[in-house]
């Protein structure tokens, strides 16, 4: 079975705080995408990384992409009250066939 | 207007009947999805279509069907509704071309008395 695991499963903090969210699996992607959710809405796309090592950067959310393509994590600086949501990764495997799978998703709440 | 749009947005619904959610997009894309998300189990694929000539069972498809009316229209049918297929669903598309980005339009909240 291919799983996506996300550590921690919640997360509630103070805003300014840093904090960092993990991805892994046992399994080798071809691409990694996270995403964030907020509440009545879908999921809505923040960055796919697909080299081993990558590191992305939105203002202050840092992404990287294992070396082997088996994990990825997510850092966020100075956390605001904007950055509450339901942060979820997907990890797409290139093995032909159609394969995108998502982890349970790390739910975040930054108290102001 | 959104990309990706689902109707209804909501819907209560008693067991036994036959529900139907559509969903429509304006992205051009041929790659249609549907998921369900429940709290703890993300997001769990039910049906997905490559073209309008092709559908594909999820994980998760028994007591679900689909119809690919057009590039467009991806509809997902529960024939018997029952209290468990009570949560959240989401449409989704991608685009073949590169890394398998999805966007998802905004859910139905289902509930099923």
């Amino acid at each position: 079975t291919q799983l996506l695991e996300q550590s921690p499963q919640f997360l509630s903090i103070q805003e300014g705080e840093n904090l960092t969210v993990y991805c892994n699996s046992s399994s080798v992607f071809s691409s990694l995408q996270w995403y964030r959710q907020e509440p009545g809405e879908g999921p809505v796309l923040l960055v796919t990384v697909v080299t081993g090592g990558e590191v992305k950067k939105l203002k202050r959310l840092t992404f990287q992409f294992g070396d082997a393509r088996k994990d990825s994590s997510l850092h966020i600086t100075a956390a605001q009250p904007g950055d509450t949501g339901l942060y979820l990764c997907a990890g797409e495997f290139g093995d032909g066939g159609f394969k995108t799978i998502f982890g349970a998703g790390t739910r975040l709440f930054v108290k102001a | 207007d959104a990309d990706v749009t689902q109707t209804p947005r909501n819907r209560i619904t008693k067991t036994g009947k036959r529900i139907m959610l559509e969903c429509s997009q304006t992205k051009g894309h041929d790659r249609m999805y549907w998921y369900r998300q429940d709290p703890g189990l993300g997001l769990r694929l039910i049906y997905y279509s490559f073209d309008v000539k092709d559908i594909n069972k999820g994980e998760i498809s028994d007591g679900y069907s689909v119809s690919r009316q057009a590039q467009a229209k991806f509809s997902l049918s529960l024939e018997s509704a029952i209290p468990n297929q009570t949560a959240l669903y989401f449409c989704a598309t991608s685009d073949p071309a590169g890394p398998d980005t999805q966007y998802f339009g905004p859910g139905t909240r289902l509930t099923v008395l």
